[in-house]
């Protein structure tokens, strides 16, 4: 079946632009994760989405940052003013559980953003 | 906070050689650990998980991995690697609280085979 898709998959913006990430979770998963993965490190947890509901967004680094997931089912991850710093790949996840199951959580291939 | 780490940054083997990739995590309650894998250009998929029970879990590709709670290690293992096993290998620890169900990852370990 279809696994977690993401687009783009790369996007150029220049300093100051805003962009948009799109996240199509498998169908049916409650959860949805937003990571953000900087050059040579591991993914760091922005927020997390339990249907529509945005749980946690403890891992935003700003203000700048956005979610939603209007209909709990696709996500939208918006960076607004993009700065240099925020070049990284963002990872979205999905998961069919919530709390206390496996809650193992299945990645898209990530949207790679450069700033310039 | 829970943190993990991964001390190897880049480790290199030949071809049917063993592997073991190392994981060190701080969790303050029984973590729920687990190992993805990332191939270029690739999003990470899970090669195995603990949550509880028997602590030898089998994964996928001939992958395994033992949870020592004395050591606070989480260690993967291969007996012998394949040269489609070269990838980034990522250990992440789990947790609940505020609704929420987030991974904590390490960096990484990088894996190089020698044909």
């Amino acid at each position: 079946g279809a696994g977690v898709s993401q687009s783009p998959r790369y996007k150029v913006a220049k300093r100051g632009q805003d962009v948009a990430l799109r996240c199509d979770p498998i169908s049916g998963h409650v959860s949805l994760f937003w990571y953000q993965q900087a050059l040579g490190q591991g993914p760091e947890f922005l927020t997390y989405f339990q249907n529509e509901a945005q749980l946690d967004k403890s891992g935003l680094p700003s203000d700048r940052f956005f979610a939603e997931r209007p209909e709990g089912s696709v996500s939208t991850l918006k960076i607004q003013r993009t700065q240099q710093e925020d070049s990284a790949v963002y990872l979205c996840a999905s998961s069919p559980n919530i709390a206390g199951v496996s809650y193992e959580q299945y990645f898209g291939p990530g949207t790679r953003l450069t700033v310039t | 906070a829970q943190s993990v780490t991964q001390p190897d940054i880049h480790i290199t083997v030949s071809e049917g050689a063993s592997l073991e990739l190392r994981c060190n995590y701080s969790y303050g309650a029984t973590p729920y650990l687990f190992w993805y894998v990332q191939s270029p250009g690739q999003g990470l998929q899970l090669l195995l998980k603990y949550f509880s029970g028997d602590t030898l879990v089998q994964g996928i590709k001939g992958f395994e991995a033992e949870f020592k709670r004395s050591q606070s290690s989480f260690n993967l293992r291969k007996p012998s690697v394949h040269w489609s096993d070269a990838a980034e290998y990522f250990c992440a620890v789990g947790r609940s609280g505020a609704g929420s169900y987030q991974l904590t990852f390490g960096k990484g370990t990088k894996l190089s085979v020698i044909p």
